[in-house]
């Protein structure tokens, strides 16, 4: 199957200062990616959908100037957390769907996990 | 809106025991209802369709338009079998394509 991986697997910042998390398809191109926040013990929450060479589209209730998302190329998505805070503390997946060969099934990353201290 | 329902955080069975993990939907439109697994210290992974109606590692799931459910059912449950398991609704929107999760039923299959 298509591979999705993400990076940095871990990081932790300090409060008040941004953060990126990158999302690459390895062995396919996607125009489209989706950025979930996993909450403990909770479900996966999308918090956006990253479209190659347009402004990325946001679920109600995320703030787009907090988590600020990029998909330059058809690879590669970003997601920067600016002005990162405790709160922001979160588990963030990214995934995309590799549409000329399958219908509708999603490719997850590994995840990353972000702890703001 | 599309909303995905999954009844129970926790379930634990004895391994050889019947396992039922249960679904219910709210979509207007056409479903794409998919079941996801997540392994412990694995990444989230599909496990099975309905579109395909394939049996996938002994788990099997029917789409009931009438109930709107989506329950995954496996007849002999294996240790293995332990997960995270999450049912998903995506919404056939092409290029608005949106999958959402249900909450997620922790499984845990005991020798």
């Amino acid at each position: 199957g298509a591979v999705v991986s993400q990076h940095p697997s871990r990081v932790i910042c300090k409060s008040g200062t941004s953060v990126k998390i990158e999302c690459r398809s390895l062995d396919f191109q996607a125009t489209t990616m989706f950025w979930y926040r996993q909450f403990p013990k909770k479900s996966l929450m999308l918090m956006a959908t990253s479209n190659e060479g347009s402004k990325a589209t946001y679920e109600q209730g995320v703030e787009k100037d907090k988590f600020l998302i990029n998909h330059a190329s058809l690879t590669l998505s970003t997601l920067t957390v600016t002005s990162a805070h405790p709160e922001d503390s979160s588990f963030y997946i990214c995934s995309a769907r590799d549409l000329p060969r399958n219908t509708g099934e999603l490719f997850f990353g590994e995840g990353s996990r972000l702890t703001v201290l | 809106a599309q909303r995905v329902t999954q009844p129970e955080k926790l379930l634990s069975v004895f391994k050889g025991a019947p396992v039922e993990l249960k679904c219910n939907y709210s979509y207007s439109g056409s479903p794409e209802l998919f079941w996801y697994v997540q392994y412990s210290r694995q990444r989230l992974q599909l496990l099975l369709r309905h579109i395909s109606r394939e049996s996938i590692k002994g788990f099997t799931a029917d789409l009931n338009k009438g109930e709107t459910s989506f329950h995954l059912k496996k007849p002999f449950a294996q240790e293995e079998d332990s997960a995270m398991y999450y049912c998903a609704l995506g919404n056939s929107g092409g290029s608005n394509y949106k999958l959402t999760f249900g909450k997620g039923t922790l499984l845990t299959v005991n020798p």
